[in-house]
């Protein structure tokens, strides 16, 4: 199956610090890729949708200034963090598309998340 | 509203024993997906099935088949002969619209399976 990867796996920073997480689909292209941020003991919530050389599309509620992604490449999307605080500690992971894949079953493929601590 | 119902919070199934994770949605589309990944304490999400919505045969991949029910809308995942290393979280999603549609995924609650010898 098609690899996505994240950097860094975790990554702990002062509050007021900005924060860059990278996204890449590393066998595929990836046209459109998914930021999610999930917390403890909870489910996955979409955050944005990132699509190359586009601006993204932000779910209701999740604040467009605090959390900039840039997909300035068909295999990388960028999520950073700005002035993060203690309440933006979560893990966020990242999806990417595999348009190659089955027409019927057009795949996301899970990074294996970003763990940010902020302290 | 939600749209993807786990109603299942936890399960502990003994091994080589099958469990049934249940799981419904709602949606008026009628052109949608269905998606069940498994996620282990390492975090990682792990794709394990998918079911079209105008797929007429339920999707079996390995010891996974999806039971799908679409009057019901329901699309209940079994596990056959569980192994200790299905121990993991099992979440449900859905994606509303075709397959070449955006494909924002919306997922359930998740159901916390526990694999016991």
């Amino acid at each position: 199956g098609a690899v996505v990867s994240q950097h860094p796996s975790w990554v702990i920073c002062k509050s007021g610090t900005s924060v860059k997480i990278e996204c890449r689909s590393l066998d595929f292209q990836a046209t459109t890729m998914f930021w999610y941020r999930q917390f403890p003991k909870q489910s996955l919530m979409l955050m944005a949708t990132s699509n190359e050389g586009s601006k993204a599309t932000y779910e209701q509620g999740v604040e467009k200034d605090k959390f900039l992604i840039n997909h300035a490449s068909l295999t990388l999307s960028t999520l950073t963090v700005t002035s993060a605080h203690p309440e933006d500690s979560s893990f966020y992971i990242c999806s990417a598309r595999d348009w190659g894949g089955l027409a019927g079953g057009a795949k996301q493929y899970f990074g294996p998340g970003t763990r940010l601590t902020v302290t | 509203a939600q749209k993807i119902t786990q109603t299942q919070p936890g399960m502990f199934v003994q091994e080589k024993e099958a469990v049934t994770l249940d799981c419904t949605y709602d949606t008026s589309d009628q052109s949608y997906g269905l998606f069940w990944y498994k996620q282990p304490s390492s975090g990682e999400m792990i794709f394990l099935i998918y079911q079209g919505s105008y797929d007429e045969q339920n999707a079996t991949e390995g010891r996974y088949s999806l039971n799908f029910q679409k009057a019901r809308k329901s699309a209940n995942l079994v596990i056959s002969a569980s192994q200790l290393g299905d121990s993991a979280m099992y979440f449900c999603a859905m994606r509303e619209g075709p397959a070449d549609s955006w494909g924002k995924l919306q997922f359930g609650a998740g159901t916390q399976v526990v694999v016991t010898p």
